[in-house]
């Protein structure tokens, strides 16, 4: 069984540019949640998807969007960097809703934007 | 707003003790409550979890218990083990279609477990 996967690991981004990062669900889950963690903070939820559509979102701007492919890998896209953009991007993908409410969490993507 | 609070930033605990860490909430929507471990460079790893119709919930050396009328839940570690050394985050989230899988997490505590 094959975990949750992110790519990049490590990411510098001058502000204003955009970035894409990417993540591959767990064998079997078919959605995928995206949090941001500041630094000595928890995890927020920034949005779902679940069979390819938008499933609930945080309190995030529209600069950050997302995207779910057939295959159930995502991607978390953010536009217009600012410097508070900078934190750790973690994945999460969980099975169906209604089944289990355990998510399982990638190594994240460290994003840092200058 | 926070709504999820972990109140000890850290913990330190000898070898064999027990750890306990606490975790308060504000919404009693909330129904349902997980805690996990995360080691720097690794994503969180899932630990423990309990429903809003349960107290406790043991597995090996790892129980959570929730007092709902207090909006608390702490989980033990008995016995602790240098490998526990990490920051735990407690979780919340509730089980209805459209809140499902979003959680809100506390903004952890480390433990160092020491010899």
């Amino acid at each position: 069984e094959t975990g949750v996967t992110q790519s990049p690991t490590h990411l510098i981004k001058t502000r204003g540019q955009q970035v894409t990062l990417r993540c591959s669900s767990q064998s079997g889950h078919n959605t995928v949640s995206w949090y941001q963690q500041a630094l000595g903070q928890g995890p927020q939820f920034i949005f779902q998807y679940y069979r390819e559509e938008e499933n609930g979102r945080g309190n995030f701007p529209p600069r950050f969007s997302g995207l779910q492919f057939p295959n159930y890998s995502s991607e978390l896209n953010v536009n217009a960097l600012e410097l508070d953009d900078s934190a750790l991007y973690l994945c999460a993908s969980s099975p169906p809703p209604g089944s289990s409410y355990e998510q399982y969490f990638g190594p994240g993507t460290r994003l840092t934007v200058t | 707003d926070q709504q999820v609070k972990q109140n000890s930033p850290s913990l330190s605990v000898q070898e064999g003790r027990i750890s306990i860490l606490n975790c308060d909430y504000t919404n009693s929507m909330f129904d349902y409550f997980l805690w996990y471990k995360k080691y720097p460079a690794e994503g969180p790893t899932f630990l423990i979890s309990i429903s809003s119709i349960k107290d406790k919930n043991e597995d090996g050396r790892f129980t959570v218990f929730l007092n709902k009328s207090a909006k608390h839940l702490s989980l033990h570690i008995v016995p602790s083990q240098p490998g526990d050394s990490a920051v735990y985050f407690c979780a919340v989230g509730t089980m209805t279609t459209d809140s499902w899988g979003k959680l809100q997490f506390g903004a952890g505590t480390q433990v160092v477990v020491t010899p």
